[in-house]
């Protein structure tokens, strides 16, 4: 069974200071892996994903993630926070299949 | 290309009557998935469909709930005689096909519509 934990529900950071998302992962097969985020109003809009290739993964907006799986953790970065970052962000699972285990969420604000 | 469709975006309605969500996927997206996120959780996979099939429907309640994805036109779910724990923001997703046939691990997420019973 897979499982997604999310260890922060709530995130504030300074414009222009670096972003830890923090997630870790329960599954019984090689997972695949992915952060959507959801700006107030939107739909969920896919950042990045892993699915067995290159342990650190680039996505959109200057964010990347690193797939670690001694740490069963994809932790999601970025160096510098923009305004525009502030939104819900959903760490997802999935054991080869197509129902996404979602993550409770982590709420970013970021302050000017 | 117009992202995936959900109406109506907020519905209120009191217990016992029913509710109808619509969504429309992504142009060419033959795959469509409904989730439910209940406050404070995250989302929970309810059914998968492709045009006039029923894939997958293990995270639906057995009772009350029902989808389908005709031929023509949207994905409707509907819940009859809502209950107060039926409040939650519902998710529709697309999907392309992917290789052989199968889903694609990429699915393209909706707004939302937000029931809320009264």
């Amino acid at each position: 069974a897979q499982s997604v934990t999310q260890l922060d529900s709530h995130v504030s950071v300074s414009e222009g200071t670096p972003v830890l998302l923090r997630c870790n992962y329960s599954s019984s097969y090689s997972p695949s892996l992915f952060w959507y985020v959801q700006h107030p109003n939107k739909g969920l809009q896919l950042l990045l994903k892993y699915t067995s290739a290159a342990t650190l993964v680039k996505g959109i907006n200057g964010f990347e993630a690193e797939f670690k799986k001694s740490e069963t953790s994809f932790h999601l970065t970025k160096p510098s926070a923009h305004m525009s970052d502030a939104a819900e962000y959903f760490c997802v699972v999935s054991d080869d299949d197509y129902k996404l285990s979602f993550g409770a969420g982590t709420t970013v604000t970021v302050r000017a | 290309n117009a992202g995936v469709m959900q109406n109506p975006r907020h519905l209120v309605r009191r217990r016992g009557q029913e509710a109808r969500l619509r969504c429309s996927p992504m142009k060419g997206h033959s795959h469509v998935y409904w989730y439910r996120q209940l406050p404070e959780e995250g989302l929970k996979f309810m059914v998968y469909l492709q045009k006039e099939n029923i894939i997958d429907e293990s995270g639906m309640p057995k009772e009350r709930f029902s989808a389908e994805f005709p031929k023509e036109g949207p994905s409707i779910l509907r819940i009859q005689q809502v209950v107060r724990g039926d409040s939650a923001a519902y998710f529709c997703a697309s999907s392309p096909v992917g290789l052989a046939g199968r889903f694609s691990y990429e699915q393209y997420f909706g707004p939302g519509t937000r029931l809320t019973v009264t």
